[in-house]
């Protein structure tokens, strides 16, 4: 079985300064791993997927996740906030060989001025 | 490139009526996973289709069932609905997911039951 946790509900930071929303995972194979943004009333959008090529993987937006498998971990960083990366991200797992997404619950990011 | 389509945005129902909703994934994507998101249970996996066949199923009651058809569009359909139904549903469509594509998420049906 597979779960991801997502170690903090909500994370508050000031424009301009670092982002990490940290993530721990348990998966019985070697996992694939996804972090999503959802924006109120929108849908999830993907901001980036490890698949087992380089440990440090880039997304979007300037989003970038390192999957350290000594520590089953899965943090997304970005170097300097902006306002708009107020949103809830979810840490997704899914085991290789299924086609079924475990989420966390979510880490709600607020973002002042 | 058209997104995934979801279709109604919202409705509103009331408890003991039976609802259908929509899903047209990316042309070419054969999978498409419906996925209910709650307040308090976060985001669940429904079910999964791929060409025409359910592959996998949640933990979900009987009450919700779907199906896909020919052309890789997919409804869900939830029976004698309850008030703890009222929920975001999203539709994800991909490639092959077991290839690990990713999956790509419409913007959802908002469903509240009265």
């Amino acid at each position: 079985a597979q779960s991801v946790t997502q170690l903090d509900s909500h994370v508050s930071v000031s424009e301009g300064t670092p982002v990490l929303l940290r993530c721990n995972y348990s998966s019985s194979y070697s996992p694939s791993l996804f972090w999503y943004v959802q924006h109120p009333n929108k849908g999830l959008q993907l901001l980036l997927k490890y698949t087992s090529a380089a440990t440090l993987v880039k997304g979007i937006n300037g989003f970038e996740a390192e999957f350290k498998k000594s520590e089953t971990s899965f943090h997304l960083t970005k170097p300097s906030a902006h306002m708009s990366d107020a949103a809830e991200y979810f840490c997704v797992v899914s085991d290789k060989g299924y086609s079924t997404l475990t989420f966390g619950k979510g880490t709600m990011l607020l973002v002042s001025p | 490139k058209a997104g995934v389509t979801q279709t109604p945005r919202y409705l509103i129902k009331t408890r003991g009526q039976q609802v259908t909703l929509s899903c047209s994934p990316i042309s070419g994507h054969r999978s498409v996973s419906w996925y209910q998101q709650t307040p308090g249970q976060g985001l669940q996996f429904l079910f999964e289709y791929f060409s025409e066949t359910q592959r996998n199923k949640g933990n979900f009651p009987g009450r919700f069932s779907g199906r896909q058809f020919s052309n890789s569009r997919s409804e869900m359909n939830v029976s004698t609905l309850e008030l703890g139904d009222s929920a975001l549903y999203l539709c994800a469509s991909s490639f092959r997911p077991e290839e690990n594509y990713g999956y790509t998420f419409g913007s959802g049906t908002r469903l509240t039951v009265v």
